[in-house]
C-alpha cells in the first residue's frame, strides 16, 4: 500500500462546477498535512496547510480526518486557472515529506 | 523563487557521463533537501541535509551522492547516469509556518 494514495483523475469538470479531491494516508503517526498545486511540471506551490479543525482559503476548503487518515480538498465554482496537478503530501517526521501521485484537474470553459 | 535557485534548468547526458545539480538558498534555514519526480510517482526524497555538514538519505539514494560544504548549497552529483535517472530534480528548503517545504524551479535532466 502507498503511504500516501489519491485518485490521479483526470478530473474534467466545466467552469462552475464543484469538484472534491480525496487522500488517504497509511501513517497514523504523521504530524502535518498539506495540499500543493503543481502546474505544466513546474515546481510545487503550496496551496494550504490542512488542519483537524477544517480549513478555508476563499473557494478552497480542506479537511482532515484523523481518525480515518482521510483528507480532503473541495473547490468551488472551479476557474479555468484552476486547471493544475494538485498533490496530497504528508510530513511523518523529521520534516520529510511523502507525496501523492497527484490529481490532474482540467476545468473547461 | 527569490528562495531557492537551481542549475542548470535542462540537463541531456549520455549513459556513463557524471554532472553535478547545484542548489542554493538564501534563506538561511539549516535542512536542505533533494526529491525527484516522475511521471505518476510524485515526488521521492532522494536525500536531505539537517545542517551543514551533515546529509542523510531518503527513499531513492542508489546513484547519487550529494555535498553540503555550507549552509547556502546542496549539491547532486551523479557519478554515472543511468537512463533510469531521467528525470525532474527539486531542491527545497523549510517553510515558514507548518512544517512544509518550499521548492526551486527543478533542473529537467534526461539520460540517453
Amino acid at each position: 500500500r502507498k503511504e500516501v494514495e489519491q485518485d490521479p483523475g483526470p478530473f474534467n469538470v466545466p467552469e462552475g462546477a464543484t469538484v472534491a479531491f480525496n487522500c488517504t494516508y497509511s501513517n497514523s503517526a504523521s504530524q502535518s498535512f498539506f495540499w500543493y498545486r503543481q502546474d505544466c511540471r513546474k515546481e510545487p506551490k503550496l496551496l494550504m496547510s490542512v488542519y483537524s479543525s477544517g480549513n478555508e482559503d476563499g473557494r478552497f476548503t480542506a479537511q482532515l480526518n484523523r481518525a480515518s487518515q482521510y483528507i480532503s480538498l473541495l473547490i468551488r465554482d472551479s476557474k479555468l486557472s484552476d486547471s493544475a496537478t494538485y498533490l496530497c503530501v504528508v510530513n511523518f517526521r523529521g520534516g520529510k515529506l511523502i507525496f501523492g501521485q497527484g490529481t490532474e484537474l482540467s476545468v473547461k470553459p | 523563487n527569490a528562495g531557492v535557485t537551481q542549475t542548470p534548468k535542462f540537463q541531456v547526458l549520455k549513459t556513463g557521463q557524471s554532472m553535478t545539480l547545484q542548489c542554493a538558498q538564501d534563506m538561511n534555514h539549516n535542512s536542505m533537501y533533494w526529491y525527484r519526480q516522475d511521471p505518476g510517482m510524485g515526488l521521492r526524497l532522494i536525500y536531505y541535509s539537517a545542517s551543514e555538514g551533515t546529509t542523510d538519505k531518503g527513499e531513492v539514494p542508489n546513484g547519487y551522492n550529494v555535498s553540503r560544504l555550507n549552509k547556502r548549497e546542496f549539491s547532486l552529483r551523479l557519478e554515472s547516469a543511468a537512463p533510469s535517472q531521467t528525470s525532474v530534480y527539486f531542491c527545497a528548503i523549510p517553510g515558514q509556518v507548518d512544517n512544509e517545504q518550499f521548492f526551486g524551479p527543478g533542473t529537467r535532466l534526461t539520460v540517453l
